[in-house]
């Protein structure tokens, strides 16, 4: 069965540093978002991606973010200079189709920032 | 703004008892309406899913899920718990208008004891 996968598991980074998260979305699927989840909190929505652009983004989703689509089945997440709040699990998602349909989600990537 | 509640951040069964987790939205127009659930260090698997269709909705695990508009809810149910029901479930509102982000509530952990 398809399913999202995201590298790596975990990442151990020191607060300015960039990270690269990588996603590779279910290969038929169109839409593709990052979702992030603080340790003891919500999932939270980051911002989703279509047709090589970003399609909606929330208030976290700042300067110091970016997604990209580099090839035809990589997407990932890059957070520029990386701060202690950054520290969460990270997941990445797709979908088929515009109307509501299922997101499937990845694994997630823990991210730890020293 | 659309948001979800989730009523009991814990809730503890016994195995072979009901299991009844609360979900409440706030929506100014008919959402779409999801349960996902979390095992540990895994990711976000769709349990069921409400799109305007039949207001009673079965899922995968024996779960099913009933969308009620006068109480704007969405509780998850199962007759009948087993030890590996035991994960973090999340319910999450699709708002209308959006390339289908999710917007989630904060989780209730299901522990399931003999």
């Amino acid at each position: 069965e398809p399913e999202v996968t995201q590298t790596p598991s975990h990442q151990v980074t020191q607060m300015g540093q960039e990270v690269i998260l990588r996603c590779v979305p279910i290969s038929n699927h169109l839409y593709f978002y990052w979702y992030r989840q603080i340790l003891g909190q919500k999932v939270e929505f980051l911002v989703s991606f279509y047709n090589n652009e970003i399609s909606e983004k929330s208030e976290i989703f700042d300067d110091q973010f970016s997604v990209e689509r580099p090839d035809g089945s990589n997407f990932t997440l890059k957070i520029r200079s990386t701060k202690l709040e950054d520290s969460a699990m990270y997941f990445c998602a797709s979908s088929e189709g515009r109307n509501r349909g299922e997101q499937f989600f990845g694994p997630g990537t823990r991210l730890t920032v020293l | 703004a659309q948001s979800v509640t989730q009523l009991g951040s814990h809730v503890s069964v016994s195995e072979g008892a009901l299991v009844l987790l609360r979900c409440n939205y706030s929506s100014s127009v008919p959402p779409y309406l999801f349960w996902y659930v979390q095992y540990p260090n895994q990711g976000l698997q769709l349990l069921l899913k409400y799109t305007s269709a039949a207001t009673l909705v079965k899922g995968i695990n024996g779960f099913e899920a009933e969308f009620k508009k006068s109480e704007t809810s969405f509780h998850l149910t199962k007759p009948s718990a087993h030890m590996s029901d035991a994960a973090e479930y999340f319910c999450a509102v699709s708002p209308s208008g959006g390339y289908n982000k999710l917007i989630f509530g904060a989780g209730t952990r299901l522990a399931v004891h003999p």
